[in-house]
């Protein structure tokens, strides 16, 4: 079965540090992946998709980037946080074949800037 | 550009009783999901619905789909607390690569 993992659980940064988010597939090959972010209290906004190694489109221009280094690997990562990066980050896989089914979601990572 | 709606935002209910949550979209969809989200959790896929009249249940939830309105419901048959949650409609179109647009989320809190 597919499992996807994604770290840290929680994280506290202060302003103008580095950022690094990690996320990883299992049990699927060519998945699409996503990164999403998530105000206190809001709705998902979507930040970032891939549909394959080294593509990456972005949706809303920002202060993180994206990379795709692996087929089933996505970090999420900023030069220099600001105090609206805070949220709740969550990163996703779909299997982008057309198929029905979901996207999975993993358990996110919870980011507070300081 | 894709815009997805839901209402009520917030919804208080007692245990046992019925409501719905409706879910509108601007423009032709290929796929609805409902999710669930617990507090500062992450989320859970409930239902996948895929063409007009598509009605699925699970428990003491019901989704269905009319692609004409371009809506979806999921209704609640006597609510117990622990469906308290908050609840994210989605939709995706194969032309945008299979990425979601979420509804704001209707935040359910179940009282006895």
């Amino acid at each position: 079965s597919q499992t996807i993992h994604q770290w840290p659980a929680t994280l506290v940064q202060p302003v103008g540090s580095p950022l690094s988010l990690e996320c990883t597939v299992e049990g699927t090959s060519n998945p699409n992946l996503y990164w999403y972010r998530q105000a206190a209290g809001r709705g998902l906004q979507l930040l970032f998709y891939s549909v394959g190694i080294g593509q990456i489109s972005s949706e809303v221009p920002q202060n993180l980037s994206a990379s795709r280094p692996q087929d089933r690997q996505f970090i999420l990562s900023s030069k220099k946080l600001l105090l609206s990066d805070s949220g709740f980050y969550l990163c996703a896989w779909g299997r982008g074949d057309g198929t029905t089914q979901p996207q999975h979601f993993g358990d996110g990572t919870r980011l507070s800037i300081l | 550009e894709l815009k997805v709606e839901q209402n009520p935002l917030f919804l208080s209910m007692q245990e046992g009783k019925n409501y719905t949550i409706y879910c509108n979209y601007s423009t032709t969809s290929d796929r609805l999901y409902w999710y669930r989200q617990d507090p500062g959790k992450s989320l859970e896929s409930l239902f996948v619905l895929l063409s007009n009249g598509a009605v699925k249940q699970e428990g003491r939830l019901m989704a269905s789909l009319d692609t004409k309105a371009r809506l979806s419901t999921l209704h609640i048959t006597a609510a117990v607390h622990d469906l308290s949650a908050t609840y994210f409609c989605a939709v995706d179109q194969k032309s945008s690569g299979d990425k979601l647009t979420f509804g704001t989320g209707t935040r359910l809190a179940v009282r006895p």
